[in-house]
């Protein structure tokens, strides 16, 4: 049974520039949330997405989107980066469904190094 | 708005002894919590979860934690602790709504021969 997969592993960018970051969420999962762990720091949420539509979101500006395919994997954009933006990004996966409150538990993937320079 | 405090930033242990690392939130409903190990440059791999029951839970590893919601605590605990176990822990409770997790500041714990 395959995990929580990211690409890439590591990345290296530049002030100004955009970044894309894939995720396949576990066998089973149809619902993708994205953290950010800045260095020393626990993570913090960016946004979830279900049925393909982003379904809540963090204390993230706008340069941060993302999406969902049918096939339940996802992206996240980063566009304009900043130094800040330098951090562990991890995606989790976890079963939605249609309820307003969920206690499904999050399996993380290894996350994927975003270095701004 | 719902927090979390794991007071210790670092913990240093000699192996084969026991451990508590300890985790506070604040929560206003009945909470459901998690406690999650990152090793260095990896991702986070769930210890134990809490979501209601019997408030002492077991996890895997040899981890447990005890929920106490007269202290608003749910701290973890090792009988052993092996070298293996250094890492970084994060206690996280869930936050109401499409299921969004948040961390502590986590615990980083050493392991002395």
């Amino acid at each position: 049974d395959a995990g929580v997969t990211q690409s890439p592993t590591h990345l290296i960018k530049t002030r100004g520039q955009q970044v894309t970051l894939r995720c396949s969420p576990k066998s089973g999962h149809d619902t993708v949330s994205w953290y950010q762990q800045a260095l020393g720091q626990g993570p913090q949420f960016i946004f979830q997405y279900y049925e393909e539509e982003e379904r809540q979101r963090g204390n993230f500006p706008d340069r941060f989107s993302g999406h969902q395919f049918p096939n339940y994997s996802s992206e996240l954009n980063v566009n304009a980066l900043l130094l800040g933006d330098s951090a562990l990004y991890l995606c989790a996966s976890s079963l939605g469904g249609r309820t307003t409150f969920r206690t499904d538990t999050q399996y993380f993937g290894p996350g994927t190094r975003l270095t701004v320079l | 708005a719902q927090s979390v405090t794991q007071p210790d930033i670092h913990i240093t242990v000699s192996e084969g002894a026991s451990l508590e690392l300890r985790c506070n939130y604040s929560y206003g409903a009945t909470p459901y919590l998690f406690w999650y190990v990152q090793s260095p440059g990896q991702g986070l791999q769930l210890l134990l979860k809490y979501f209601s029951g019997d408030t002492l839970v077991q996890g895997i590893k040899g981890f447990e934690a005890e929920f106490k919601r007269s202290q608003s605590s749910f701290n973890l605990r090792k009988p052993s602790v092996h070298w293996s176990d250094a890492a970084e822990y994060f206690c996280a409770p869930f936050s109401g709504g499409y299921n969004k997790l948040i961390f502590g500041a986590g615990t980083r714990l050493a392991v002395h021969p």
